[in-house]
């Protein structure tokens, strides 16, 4: 079975502070990718990363950086010092290789950053 | 900077009338598929396009629904006599290869469908 979990539904912090956002996959594929993408309030999606499930190195872009752990089957996202515009609904997903089409995504965490 | 382009953003329909959700992929991608949200979960695969073709339709409802990616032109998503558990987001995203895990698929903004 294909299966994406956000156990966090709402998340607020206060502007400034760093969060975290947990993803947990399911999959007996060996070979998968996952994603991040961010839906803004204006509500479309905005692809953050891709990783392939042979890389496990933690990869950090600005703010935003992304801890891959195939051990506890786990790809969560931290954003540092956050900001208001950092407010959305942001959703994990699995792309297992044999499905090559379509992603399974996780129900979402919504992230309010108080100013 | 033209993104994936979804058309109408918010639709209205009431039961027994017909949906028709239009989507234009990213210039120079040739892979669509479609994703439904209910409200409070995450989007589910609906269907996978190519040009022409319908390559993957497993998450479609077997009634009632349809798609197309013609030769010219938008891919289209059409719900024939709506009901009211019809009513969620439906979003687009494309990609410029397909059939394979590794492709990121861009999505657009999605179409909100309320049917009353």
């Amino acid at each position: 079975a294909q299966k994406v979990t956000q156990a966090q539904t709402e998340i607020s912090v206060v502007e400034k502070e760093d969060v975290t956002l947990d993803c947990v996959y399911e999959t007996r594929d060996t070979t998968y990718y996952l994603f991040w993408y961010k839906q803004p309030p204006s509500g479309e999606l905005v692809f953050l990363i891709r990783r392939n499930s042979f890389d496990e190195q933690n990869e950090i872009s600005g703010r935003y950086s992304w801890n891959f752990q195939k051990s506890t089957s786990s790809f969560n996202f931290t954003i540092t010092a956050s900001q208001v515009v950092d407010s959305a609904v942001y959703f994990c997903a699995l792309s297992p290789s044999n499905t090559g089409n379509q992603f399974y995504f996780g129900t979402g965490t919504s992230l309010t950053v108080i100013p | 900077n033209a993104g994936v382009m979804q058309n109408p953003r918010h639709l209205v329909r009431r039961r027994g009338q017909e949906a028709r959700l239009r989507c234009s992929p990213m210039k120079g991608h040739s892979h669509v598929y479609w994703y439904r949200q209910l409200p409070e979960e995450g989007l589910k695969f609906m269907v996978y396009l190519q040009k022409e073709n319908i390559i993957d339709e497993s998450g479609m409802p077997k009634e009632r629904f349809s798609a197309e990616f013609p030769k010219e032109g938008p891919s289209i998503l059409r719900i024939q006599q709506v009901v009211r558990g019809d009513s969620a987001a439906y979003f687009c995203a494309s990609s410029p290869r397909g059939g394979t895990a590794q492709e990121t698929q861009y999505f657009g903004p999605g179409t909100r469908l309320l049917v009353l």
